[in-house]
C-alpha cells in the first residue's frame, strides 16, 4: 500500500511569513496526526483529526498554527506568522482506528523540515 | 501525568556487540508500547509493539522488546548490531480514550566498526 505522503519535503521562510504543509494519509485510514520535531527532541502532538473533526488540539499554538482535514482525507497545516522556534520537521502521521480505545498503529510519512530565518 | 523516559541521549556501540536501549513509562493505565526508529532525513519506522500478551516481543530487523511491569520499563535489544543500525530510536507510550501517542526524547545509536 502507498504511505503517507507529504510536501513539501523542505521549507525555508523568513520570520513573520506563512507557510502550509500539505499530508495525504494511507487510504481508509480514519485518524490523521500532526507531530512537531524539533531537533533533539521527540515528536510533540500537535493535532489529531477523527475523519475531519478535531480530537486533540492541546498543544497547538493556535494564535499562529491552523489545520484542517476537509472531507476526512487529505490535510493542511498552516503555520502565520512564522517564529524562530517554528523550525522544526513535522511529522504526519495516520492510523486505522475510528475511535474509542484499543490499540492503535501509527505511520508516520517522511515529514516536512522547515527553517524560518 | 503519562510520560516516556529514555535516559541514554546518545549509545556508541561496535559492529558485532549486544545492544540494549531504556525506556521507562508513567502511565496510569495498561500501556500500549512502541518502538520507532528514524534514519537521517526520514520519518518514523515502527520496529516493535506490545499491546497484551507475552512480554517479549519480536520486531522487524533482529530488534526484540521485553515490558516489565514492575519497572515501569520498555528496554529494546538486539544480539548482534549491524552498521546500518545506526540512526535514533524513540519509545513511545500510546493508548487512552483518544489513543495519544507520547515518545520520549529519542537515543541516537552509533555504531563503530
Amino acid at each position: 500500500e502507498a504511505g503517507v505522503a507529504q510536501s513539501p519535503r523542505y521549507k525555508i521562510i523568513e520570520k513573520r511569513q506563512s507557510v502550509a504543509f500539505w499530508c495525504n494519509p494511507i487510504s481508509g485510514h480514519a485518524t490523521l496526526y500532526w507531530y512537531q520535531q524539533i531537533l533533539g527532541q521527540g515528536p510533540k502532538l500537535l493535532i489529531q483529526f477523527q475523519n475531519n473533526g478535531v480530537v486533540d488540539d492541546s498543544q497547538l499554538p493556535k494564535d499562529r498554527f491552523s489545520a484542517e482535514r476537509l472531507k476526512g482525507v487529505d490535510s493542511t497545516l498552516k503555520i502565520q506568522p512564522a517564529k524562530l522556534e517554528d523550525s522544526a520537521v513535522y511529522l504526519c502521521a495516520s492510523s486505522l482506528m475510528r475511535g474509542g480505545t484499543g490499540a492503535n498503529v501509527l505511520t508516520f510519512g517522511a515529514g516536512s523540515r522547515l527553517t524560518v530565518l | 501525568a503519562q510520560s516516556v523516559t529514555q535516559p541514554d541521549i546518545h549509545i556508541t556501540v561496535s559492529e558485532g556487540a549486544s545492544l540494549e536501549l531504556r525506556c521507562n513509562y508513567s502511565y496510569g493505565a495498561t500501556p500500549y508500547l512502541f518502538w520507532y526508529v528514524q534514519s537521517p532525513g526520514q520519518g518514523l519506522q515502527l520496529l516493535l509493539k506490545y499491546f497484551s500478551g507475552d512480554t517479549l516481543v519480536q520486531g522487524i530487523k533482529g530488534f526484540e522488546a521485553e515490558f516489565k511491569r514492575s519497572q515501569s520499563s520498555f528496554n529494546l535489544r538486539k544480539p548482534s548490531v549491524h552498521w546500518s543500525d545506526a540512526a535514533e530510536y524513540f519509545c513511545a507510550v500510546g493508548g487512552g480514550a483518544t489513543n495519544k501517542l507520547i515518545f520520549g526524547t529519542g537515543t541516537l545509536l552509533a555504531v563503530q566498526p
